[in-house]
Formats: structure tokens, sequence, C-alpha cells
């Protein structure tokens, strides 16, 4: 069965960075769009970045959201069926419980990892 | 960015009881719209994607149904496993963008 699970979370000081990974299992990962959302505590949720799969040439297409934008980079390794979340300049309001997505092809989430606390906090 | 407006914020209710959310995107989104479930500590969960498709073993209770700017999710008989947040998303243009939730109370 499909299964993501996060890890790489913690307590981190602002300023500090910080490296999420989503293992991925259960399904054809290189095939798959991926995202990561997040929800700080006790608010909503926010869509955060994408990665397409990767074309013939290992080229994927990457986009975020301006509240991350040359702060946090998103990548993968078909190879070891993992997601990745590299976060730097890490601010307050960037503590939340980060959830990976599987995109099942047409802009739909269909399954969610268990999500990872990130708290920044000096 | 596309603004998801939700109503109401929370919705009291109790078990048997027919409830509607509502969504207003900020704009036309067509059908590209879906709902999730979200039960306290838990990840949220897919329950209709192009603003009316029932996700797979979704009970069928649940029924959805909007396009353009205005969409709604209908719980025909409320069940104690339902009492949740409900958020709606929109997936037309990126950002992607999320209502602000209805969290349903008994």
């Amino acid at each position: 069965q499909v299964q993501l699970v996060e890890s790489g979370g913690g307590l981190v000081k602002p300023g500090g960075s910080l490296r999420l990974s989503c293992a991925a299992s259960g399904f054809s990962f290189s095939d798959y769009y991926m995202s990561w959302i997040r929800q700080a505590p006790g608010k909503g949720l926010e869509w955060i970045s994408y990665i397409s799969s990767s074309d013939r040439s290992s080229t994927t297409t990457k986009y975020y959201a301006d509240s991350v934008k040359g702060r946090f980079t998103i990548s993968r390794d078909n190879a070891k069926n993992s997601l990745y979340l590299e976060m730097n300049s890490l601010r307050p309001e960037d503590t939340a419980v980060y959830y990976c997505a599987r995109d099942d092809g047409s802009r739909i989430w269909d399954y969610w990892g268990q999500g990872a606390l990130v708290t920044v906090s000096s | 960015d596309i603004q998801m407006t939700q109503s109401p914020s929370s919705l009291p209710a109790s078990v048997g009881d027919r409830v509607t959310i509502t969504c207003q995107a900020s704009q036309d989104i067509t059908v590209s719209l879906s709902w999730f479930q979200q039960k306290p500590g838990k990840a949220p969960k897919l329950l209709i994607s192009d603003a009316s498709d029932l996700a797979a073993g979704v009970p069928s209770r649940f029924s959805a149904s909007g396009s353009g700017t205005d969409f709604s999710l209908t719980i025909s008989s409320l069940q104690p496993e339902d009492i949740a947040t409900y958020y709606c998303q929109q997936y037309d243009i990126l950002p992607y963008t999320f209502g602000q939730g209805t969290k349903l109370e008994i």
C-alpha cells in the first residue's frame, strides 16, 4: 500500500537550517509529482512547494510559495524513493507540521504522510 | 493568489444531521477543487476531487458540487466519526490555496 513517512523534524534556532525527508513506498515514486504542505499550530494548511517527476534527462520542475522562495529547496532521489525539503534561514513563523503528499497526476493530493514537526525558537 | 473562503468557520451539529459547508473562490477555478477531512493530530484525508468526484473508500453520505467560484460539501447524515475540520483547496492556479477550514462540532 502507498506509504509516505516524513523524518528530520525538530527544534532549530532562528536563522538555522533543517532538512526534511519523506520516504515513499508502495508505488512507482519516480512517476509522480510530489508536494510539501505545512500547518502552523492551530492554523490552516499552506502549500509550500512541488516537484515534478523527472523527464528523460532527469530534469525536474519546481515551484515554491512566496513565503519560502529563496530559503527552501525541494529535491528528490528516485533511486532512494525519497523526497526532501532543505530549509534555510528559518524563522519562527516557519514553525509547523510539514506534510509530504503525492500528486496523483492531476494536481490532486491523494496520499499524505503523517507529518514532521519543525519548531523554530530560540 | 486565489483566495478560498469557507463558511461557516465552525458548525455545531448532531448525529444524523444533514450538514453543508460552502467554499467560494475569488476567481473562476472551473472544477479544480478538492475537499479534505482532517482529524486532530492526523494528516488531511482526500474526500473529493474535481469538485464532485468521491475519492476511493469515502462513504457515500459525502457529496459535493459546484463549479466556477461556488462549491459545497454535504454530509447527508452526520456520523460520530465525521467530527473533524474540513478544508477546500483549489488546484487551478499556483500557488495552490486552501480555505481556512470548517470545524464540525457536536
